[in-house]
């Protein structure tokens, strides 16, 4: 029930183009769902984030479409760039009374050719 | 955001050694977080800091093998103790922003030969 589903494993999206990577969830008292981008030799950066109040966030070329009833969200990079290139991964997080506990999903590897 | 830095960068290290892996955040903060991932993996979280009272661990991971320190709100250490090559992963430490957020530190790439 603590599980994320991400997928795909690994995305080639040509340059201009839309990425788009979906994430699943169990756990329903999960209630901040953020995207981390990572490049290699660097620690996971929060890219955006939602809660489960709102269906969509949109930050320049990120959005995040949240589906509650599904128990889903994806995110999608409008005009990918080859700098979009590094490996994304989706987490659900819900608080406790000595923390916070942060679940992620396996990440996904996207290439965006020039 | 916060600013956190970690050291040292990357190590390489003898089976049966121990590592200790500092942590530093430019402002303090309650609670630090101790994350591993194993090569192509994802993020694992080991355990939680808080400074005055003793970590807890996530399931899977000991204080034993995984002893933490937080001697104040801006710093922890994580020691990785009696290494094997399966402990050869890059292992992050991370603060609660104000709204919920994670914010990560680089990272110590540890490879145990």
């Amino acid at each position: 029930q603590q599980q994320v589903k991400q997928s795909p494993q690994s995305l080639i999206v040509q340059k201009g183009g839309i990425s788009i990577i979906n994430c699943a969830y169990e756990n329903t008292a999960f209630d901040y769902f953020p995207w981390y981008q990572q490049f290699p030799g660097k620690g996971p950066a929060l890219l955006i984030a939602i809660r489960p109040d709102v269906s969509e966030k949109k930050e320049g070329r990120f959005t995040i479409s949240f589906n509650k009833s599904a128990k889903q969200f994806s995110l999608h990079i409008m005009d990918s760039q080859p700098g979009d290139s590094a490996t994304y991964f989706c987490a659900a997080s819900m608080r406790f009374s000595h923390g916070q506990n942060f679940v992620f999903g396996p990440g996904t590897r996207l290439s965006v050719l020039p | 955001s916060a600013v956190i830095s970690q050291k040292p960068s990357r190590d390489i290290c003898q089976r049966g050694t121990s590592l200790t892996i500092q942590c530093q955040v430019d402002s303090q903060v309650t609670m630090m977080f101790w994350y591993r991932q194993q090569p192509g993996q994802s993020l694992t979280l080991i355990a939680t800091a808080n400074q005055g009272s003793e970590a807890t661990y996530e399931s899977g991971f000991v204080i034993d093998k995984f002893p933490i320190s937080r001697p104040n709100l801006t710093f922890s250490t994580l020691t990785v103790s009696n290494m094997s090559p399966e402990d050869s992963s890059i292992y992050l430490c991370s603060v609660d922003g104000v709204a919920n957020e994670q914010f990560f530190g680089p990272g110590t790439r540890l490879t145990v030969l």
